[in-house]
């Protein structure tokens, strides 16, 4: 039971490089979240998306662009990427409102 | 503004001392709780939650929390700590998006670190 999948685990990065990091569940869950992990912040939440189809900015989206591209997959992009952006990325899902998030083991991205 | 916060960055208590990991939350409506928590170089796991019911809330690996809605408090506890539980916990209350759809506010995490 794979749950929420990450890839990659770890990247680097230069500046001003774009890439995808990509998010898949197989719990037929309807929202999906992507956090940015940094020390002594907790976690911030960057886009979500609380049903295929439909998507939100959270409290740091600047930089960030987000996919919804079916019931399982979240894409987020960085299309210029800069060194403020060096973090731990998490994506979760949830399935009805009030149940817990399932999240994935993160991606490390550095930008040098 | 909904809020949560953990005043504590780490914790330290003394193997089968009892633990105690605070939260404080700030909410329009009823809040909807939870803890989370991290190990090292994994995604976070989900211990317990407070939806309704019951003010003492018991979840997994025999962590429990009491809900207090006068000190706006929900506090993670433990009767004995074990060395394994040295990990990064996370607070977490369920936010009402002006969308109307919903989001999770995380708190900056505790550290608590159990020794042998």
């Amino acid at each position: 039971n794979a749950g929420v999948t990450q890839t990659p685990k770890f990247q680097v990065l230069k500046t001003g490089q774009s890439m995808t990091l990509q998010c898949a569940q197989d719990m037929n869950h309807n929202s999906m979240y992507w956090y940015r992990q940094d020390p002594g912040m907790g976690l911030r939440l960057i886009y979500y998306s609380a049903s295929e189809g439909t998507t939100d900015k959270g409290e740091v989206p600047n930089g960030y662009n987000v996919s919804r591209l079916n019931k399982r997959e979240f894409s987020l992009r960085l299309e210029s990427a800069a060194p403020s952006q060096t973090s731990v990325y998490f994506c979760a899902s949830s399935d009805r409102l009030n149940q817990p998030q399932h999240f994935g083991d993160g991606t490390r991205l550095s930008i040098l | 503004a909904q809020s949560v916060a953990q005043p504590e960055d780490q914790v330290n208590v003394a193997e089968g001392n009892p633990l105690t990991v605070k939260c404080t939350y700030s909410v329009s409506g009823n809040p909807y709780l939870f803890w989370y928590v991290q190990y090292p170089n994994r995604g976070l796991q989900f211990l317990l939650k407070y939806i309704t019911g019951d003010n003492l809330v018991k979840g997994s690996y025999g962590f429990e929390a009491e809900f207090n809605k006068s000190q706006t408090s929900f506090h993670l506890k433990k009767p004995s700590a074990l060395v394994s539980n040295s990990a990064l916990y996370f607070c977490a209350v369920r936010a009402d998006s002006t969308s109307g759809t919903y989001k999770y506010i995380f708190g900056t995490g505790t550290r608590l670190k159990v020794l042998a």
